[in-house]
């Protein structure tokens, strides 16, 4: 298993500018999200998904679409890139409510830079 | 809402020693999960342990043990025999089995952990 996976590694991207942050897993997991991290403030969640078709905003989600169209695939679209959004952007996933555990695997993380 | 207060934002530990990460949270249900996770300079984020709260024994991973005080809200981490492998970024997070995100991770501001030789 590749577990998390998420492309690119680093980004650096001009201010109004668009990107979509992939990430994929490879363990069948229903649950996935994306949390962002920056110095001092620990992970926020930005959006997150219970299954295909159905996802929700989370604690920071302004800025951010997401979808869901399978169960291994939750992309983080970014629609017009703001310096504020310089930051580490976390993908992971879970078994959810059928795995009856609670714990989530991350990927390695993208480093992106707004300018 | 739940919250998770990491007092703590460095420590130092000489190797073979042994320290202890604080961590207390706050919430009114009486059923959660609490973790505690690791990040090393490859900045990967890596789950070291985590206790159910209906649990009262204590967990353990080699090296790895909490202290966990339910009524205080509390749940420290202990790094017994400390390596320099250890020196990373280390995150308590909480998560609770009600309401829609059930695997939604609340998360403390980290404590910075170096491991001296």
């Amino acid at each position: 298993n590749a577990g998390v996976t998420q492309t690119p590694k680093f980004q650096v991207l001009k201010t109004g500018q668009s990107m979509t942050l992939q990430c994929a897993q490879d363990m069948n997991h229903e649950y996935m999200s994306w949390y962002r991290q920056d110095p001092g403030m620990g992970l926020r969640l930005i959006h997150y998904s219970v299954g295909a078709g159905i996802t929700d905003q989370g604690e920071v989600p302004n800025g951010y679409n997401v979808s869901r169209s399978t169960t291994e695939d939750f992309p983080l679209r970014l629609l017009s890139a703001a310096p504020s959004q310089t930051s580490v952007y976390f993908c992971a996933s879970g078994p959810g409510l059928a795995g009856g555990v609670y714990e989530q695997y991350f990927g390695p993380g993208t480093r992106l830079t707004v300018t | 809402a739940q919250t998770v207060t990491q007092s703590q934002p460095e420590m130092s530990v000489q190797e073979a020693e042994t320290v202890t990460l604080s961590c207390t949270y706050d919430t009114s249900e009486s059923n959660y999960y609490l973790f505690w996770y690791k990040q090393p300079p490859s900045r990967q984020m890596i789950l070291v342990i985590r206790q159910e709260a209906y649990k009262q024994q204590n967990a353990t991973e080699n090296r790895f043990s909490v202290n966990f005080q339910k009524a205080a809200k509390s749940f420290s981490l202990k790094i017994s025999d400390s390596q320099l492998g250890d020196t990373a970024m280390y995150f308590c997070a909480f998560s609770s089995p009600y309401g829609g995100a059930t695997n939604k991770l609340i998360f403390g501001t980290g404590t910075l952990l170096a491991v001296q030789p």
